[in-house]
């Protein structure tokens, strides 16, 4: 167990739908990552929240967002859903912006029917 | 922009030989190495990471890997492998000190199946 707990584990929808992953990151780190692995993609970087405000964003759909709240933890909104955003988001946290290893959280897998 | 390439996709052994599994990076400056294992079902876990020092680097579970400047390479190894380590292995980089952001860039993942 990383410490990173993330919720739901499994989330089912439709297309057009919004769904919301929520992510709580290890006690006392201030940097959450929210990455997506699909089978056509693998592990991409979506976006990275420093004590929250945004660092980085990678690759990373205009229909996505994400925020990092004053508790630390951390919610990716996905709008406009589409077939090809089924795929397994994870999060991952880190003690500080450079230099620290991240740690996984369980993933959520999202399907879109 | 900063790549990740592993080589080796699909991997088949027998209990007990030995495992090289390579990873190659693109990026001139300074950078941290990192092996993460995904078991079937669960979270990515990490195996080991390299950050300076010895480029020699010790993990979890008997793993190593060797981190060679020059080739740009971060391969790992384990002398004899057991069923338990099928599993999905990745290698990652991220930019050292200095970057905005200390994002993980991935390969593509090997996949190892042991064979009892």
């Amino acid at each position: 167990d990383s410490g990173v707990t993330q919720t739901p584990k499994h989330l089912i929808t439709a297309t057009g739908q919004r769904v919301t992953l929520r992510c709580s990151p290890r006690s006392g780190d201030l940097s959450v990552y929210w990455y997506q692995q699909s089978l056509d993609q693998g592990l991409q970087f979506l976006i990275h929240y420093y004590n929250g405000e945004e660092r980085a964003k990678g690759n990373i759909l205009e229909r996505f967002s994400a925020q990092q709240f004053p508790d630390l933890h951390s919610e990716l909104n996905l709008s406009s859903l589409e077939l090809g955003d089924s795929a397994l988001y994870f999060c991952a946290s880190s003690a500080g912006p450079y230099e620290d290893t991240q740690y996984f959280g369980p993933g959520t897998r999202l399907t879109v029917l | 922009a900063q790549s990740v390439s592993q080589h080796n996709h699909h991997v088949i052994l027998s209990e007990a030989a030995s495992l090289e599994l390579g990873c190659n990076y693109s990026y001139g400056g300074t950078v941290n190495l990192f092996w993460y294992v995904q078991y079937p079902g669960q979270h990515l876990q990490l195996l080991l990471k390299y950050f300076s020092g010895d480029p020699l680097v010790k993990g979890i579970k008997g793993f190593e890997a060797e981190f060679i400047k020059s080739k740009f390479s971060f391969n790992l190894r384990k002398p004899s492998v057991q069923w338990s380590d099928t599993a999905e292995y990745f290698c990652a980089v991220n930019r050292g000190y200095g970057g905005a952001t200390n994002k993980l860039i991935f390969g593509t993942g090997t996949l190892l199946a042991v064979q009892p």
